[in-house]
């Protein structure tokens, strides 16, 4: 079957401590997407990756950083300078850049005391 | 530019009475228009899009759209709720033709309760 899968589906961290979320694909996409969801919120863009080694800022991008070394794989670190990391991540991708039905992974809870 | 409203952040129906979510966009070219489904804690699911083809849009699970220019709503309606229905609903908006789908615009979500 084909899909997204991210993992872990729950993860809990202190403050102060940098943590990598995964998110990895077998569609053969070549394009990668992190969302960040908030209660009462609509999905906020934090990094996008047209391509293989290539990756651009969305609109919150400050206190993450990413990479793109494999075509399915695109993790999500958040780093110590994240004021506010509590939220649920979710990855998605299309089939190319140009395309703008995205397809969804089930998404990271991340919880950070 | 570009924006969705969704009107309403919850809605509640009765199994078995009709369904209607409320969405208006704004964009200053043609727009690509969605929605997706959401159960908690699961990612989004596509239910249906609008491409510029025909103004009515079937969907998954009986959902459908209608895509209204002169309006510029989007709404998604369906004619008879089931309890598996109960979900977040997304309006997105996007470009027609665009560069990368980081034009992507979420609405911040349509909350249905369906009861019995």
């Amino acid at each position: 079957d084909g899909g997204i899968t991210q993992s872990p589906k729950y993860l809990f961290r202190k403050e102060g401590q940098n943590v990598t979320l995964s998110c990895e694909q077998n569609l053969n996409h070549d394009a990668m997407y992190w969302y960040r969801q908030d209660p009462g919120q609509g999905l906020r863009l934090i990094y996008y990756s047209q391509i293989v080694n290539d990756f651009q800022k969305g609109d919150i991008a400050e206190g993450y950083s990413v990479s793109r070394e494999k075509k399915e794989s695109f993790p999500l670190t958040v780093t110590s300078a994240q004021k506010n990391p509590t939220a649920f991540y979710l990855c998605a991708s299309t089939l190319t850049a140009g395309e703008n039905e995205q397809y969804f992974g089930p998404g990271t809870r991340l919880t950070v005391t | 530019a570009q924006s969705v409203t969704q009107l309403d952040s919850h809605v509640s129906v009765s199994e078995g009475t009709p369904v209607l979510l409320r969405c208006n966009y704004s964009s200053s070219y043609s727009p690509s228009l969605f929605w997706y489904v959401q159960h908690p804690n699961k990612g989004l699911q596509l239910l249906l899009k609008y491409t510029s083809a025909a103004t009515l849009v079937k969907g998954i699970n009986g959902f459908e759209a209608e895509f209204k220019k002169s309006e510029t709503s989007f709404h998604l309606t369906k004619p008879s709720a089931h309890m598996s229905d109960a979900a977040e609903y997304f309006c997105v908006v996007s470009p027609f033709f665009t560069g990368t789908a980081s034009k992507l615009t979420f609405g911040t979500g349509t909350r249905l309760q369906v009861t019995l």
